[in-house]
């Protein structure tokens, strides 16, 4: 069974570094994922595609601030320089033949 | 640019129906497919399934059958998901999303609150 699994919480303070990790399930570890920013009150927005390999593409207007890289069947999206409008949560998704599942979300608290 | 709108906020009685739009610009809607996603009140997001805008044929993830109804007007680059006999538990933000794999735009989202 395809299933992304993601820390319930993280936290920096303003201007430092924060890691997120997006598991995998077994058998799994080959497929990409995409990031999504959710901001309070507003919709989902698209942060990237990240690769096995831990290539990635990101969408319009995505700040150099957020990169993504891959180890194995985990999947990290680092946002260094926290600002303040990065206080958010943020989803990780991935797709298979005709399925479609979201990570449970990290809501990252800036310090 | 690429941009996908949907219709505004609704209220409807439990076992009323509500249909609810996403207007696509900026590319070619038939390139890709639309899908549809809720968002409970504080819960993650949901993937309800998708449909694919050439064929008009639609997806229903586990749960979203039945009620649930997927259809498009190509000729205004329109999605449309209609939600039946609706019930307390169906109140939530609904998302139109489009699928490049990721899904790579989203509506601002349509807050569907049922109550009698």
């Amino acid at each position: 069974q395809l299933v992304l699994t993601q820390s319930p919480s993280a936290s920096a303070s303003l201007g430092a570094s924060v890691k997120l990790t997006c598991t995998l399930s077994s058998g799994h570890s080959s497929y990409a994922i995409a990031w999504h920013q959710q901001q309070p009150e507003k919709g989902p927005r698209y942060l990237m595609k990240l690769n096995s390999d831990g290539s990635h593409s990101k969408g319009d207007g995505i700040p150099d601030r957020f990169s993504g890289s891959s180890s194995g069947a985990e999947r990290y999206l680092t946002i260094s320089s926290l600002q303040s409008e990065d206080e958010a949560d943020y989803y990780c998704q991935t797709w298979g033949t005709g399925i479609y599942v979201f990570g449970t979300g990290t809501k990252v608290t800036v310090l | 640019q690429v941009q996908l709108v949907q219709s505004g906020s609704e209220l409807k009685k439990p076992g009323a129906s509500v249909k609810v739009s996403c207007k696509a610009s900026g590319y070619t809607f038939t390139s890709y497919a639309m899908n549809w996603v809720r968002q409970a009140p504080g819960q993650g997001l949901e993937w309800m399934g998708w449909i694919n805008t050439n064929t008009g044929n639609p997806t229903y993830a586990q749960g979203f059958t039945g009620r649930f109804v997927f259809s498009l007007d190509t000729s205004v680059s329109t999605a449309y998901l209609q939600i039946c006999s609706l019930k307390a538990e169906d109140t939530a933000v609904y998302y139109c999303a489009r699928d490049t794999g990721p899904f790579d735009y989203w509506g601002q989202g349509t807050l569907v609150t049922v109550s009698s």
